[in-house]
């Protein structure tokens, strides 16, 4: 087990609503990544959060927001939901913003209907 | 055992052998690199890592070798086990701030015993 722990385990929408989704780090880690993975495929980054600042950013649009808070849990948010936004949600902590190892957690399996 | 000289979705091997899996990088600027395993329904679990200025480094039944000349990563299995079953990912890294894991192609494993 990594210590990163992601709440809610699974969760189903309906097209255009908002979805938030949580993620507490591992103790020590001041840097969390967010990831959607679709079915069958790799990760892919949506953007990085280093002491509560967003510290990178992948090809998401701008629907595709997040949080960081002092205790350096993470929240991603996600507004109006498209059927592609079906996905297995990840973050990652890690103890710097580059070149560090990331530890994931288990996901948010998002279903948007 | 088996082995693999370019990027397959799957390999299937039988328990005991050893295993090779095969993976190409994209960005000859990279210098981190790991190798993830995911298994059905899981976050991706850290196996091993390399930085460029090494060559090959291994861990406990696994060794990953690093070929920067062609941009190519190998991740070797020794022994493999039923429990070794699950999707590998090589994932490459700047050591930037900010920087994002790109991910290879996952080669799916299967362990017969």
């Amino acid at each position: 087990e990594t210590g990163v722990t992601q709440s809610p385990t699974h969760l189903i929408k309906t097209r255009g609503q908002q979805v938030t989704l949580r993620c507490s780090s591992q103790s020590g880690h001041n840097t969390v990544s967010w990831y959607q993975q679709a079915l069958g495929q790799g990760p892919q980054f949506i953007f990085q959060y280093y002491r509560e600042e967003e510290n990178g950013r992948g090809n998401f649009p701008p629907r595709f927001s997040g949080l960081q808070f002092p205790n350096y849990s993470s929240e991603l948010n996600v507004n109006a939901l498209e059927l592609d936004d079906s996905a297995l949600y990840l973050c990652a902590s890690s103890l710097g913003t580059g070149g560090d190892t990331q530890y994931f957690g288990p996901g948010t399996r998002l279903t948007v209907l | 055992g088996e082995s693999v000289g370019l990027h397959l979705p799957t390999l299937s091997v039988q328990e005991g052998d050893n295993s090779i899996i095969n993976c190409a990088y994209s960005n000859s600027a990279s210098d981190y690199f790991i190798w993830y395993k995911q298994e059905s329904g899981k976050g991706p679990q850290f196996i091993i890592d390399i930085r460029s200025n090494m060559d090959k480094r291994q861990g406990q039944r696994v060794t990953v070798l690093l070929n920067k000349t062609v941009k190519h990563l190998s991740l070797q299995i020794a022994a493999t086990q039923p429990g070794d079953s699950a999707v590998y990912f090589c994932a490459e890294s700047l050591n930037q701030a900010g920087t994002a894991l790109i991910f290879g192609k996952g080669t799916t494993l299967s362990v017969s015993s």
